[in-house]
């Protein structure tokens, strides 16, 4: 079946550590990818979007996510991760022309855990 | 500029009574969906609507029923609670894609339902 899998269920690190979250999805032809953040108590953000182009992409709070089609990923990555972003990390597959145009596919999420 | 709303925030109710969950989106988006999330699962897609009076199954629909009368309401209604259908539940929106372009969706609040 198709999916959207991100392996790191759980990330603890301290501040100024350097993160990588893992997302790998099974879909094939052309790919909408996302990454939404969901801190505590809160509704999901969107933190950066690949639709075209340059495949390392730039979003809020110093996140950036390469996109790297040979390897069906889009990891999620910052330099140098703050206590404030603790919170749940979701990838979210959009495959226009298997599934609709606005249809999103979700990871399970990645809880990361930042230490101060 | 309210945005998307869902209501209530939070539902205690019964088995086998029925509850409707309510979303509200003020942007005239085309598209709505309803997800619930769940621990290990990630969002799971219920239903989905592309305009008024359009709506189809996503990932997990058994026990639900949505309706879109209005573009901007998409409410879902659990027939008959069970406690499986304990969970949180988002709202999301998002504009009309064009040449196979997925859009970002836009999540309201949520509502944490428990069925006891």
């Amino acid at each position: 079946a198709q999916s959207v899998s991100q392996h790191n269920h759980h990330v603890i690190l301290s501040e100024a550590a350097s993160l990588e979250l893992g997302c790998n999805y099974s879909y094939g032809g052309t790919v909408n990818l996302f990454w939404y953040v969901q801190y505590p108590g809160q509704h999901l953000q969107l933190l950066l979007k690949y639709f075209s182009g340059d495949p390392l992409v730039k979003g809020i709070k110093g996140f950036e996510a390469e996109f790297i089609k040979s390897k069906f990923s889009f990891n999620l990555r910052k330099p140098s991760v703050q206590w404030s972003d603790t919170a749940e990390y979701f990838c979210a597959v959009n495959a226009p022309y298997q599934t609709g145009a606005n249809n999103l596919f979700f990871g399970t999420g990645t809880r990361l855990t930042v230490i101060p | 500029d309210a945005g998307i709303t869902q209501s209530p925030r939070y539902k205690i109710t019964e088995t086998g009574r029925q509850v409707t969950l309510m979303c509200h989106q003020t942007w005239s988006h085309s598209y709505m969906f309803w997800y619930r999330q769940d621990l290990g699962h990630g969002l799971r897609l219920i239903y989905y609507s592309a305009a008024a009076d359009i709506t189809d199954k996503g990932e997990v629909p058994d026990g639900y029923v949505v309706s879109r009368s209005k573009t901007e309401n998409f409410p879902l209604t659990l027939e008959s609670a069970t406690r499986s259908q304990t969970s949180v539940y988002f709202c999301a929106s998002s504009g009309r894609a064009s040449g196979g372009l997925g859009n970002e969706q836009f999540f309201g609040p949520g509502t944490r339902l428990t069925v006891l």
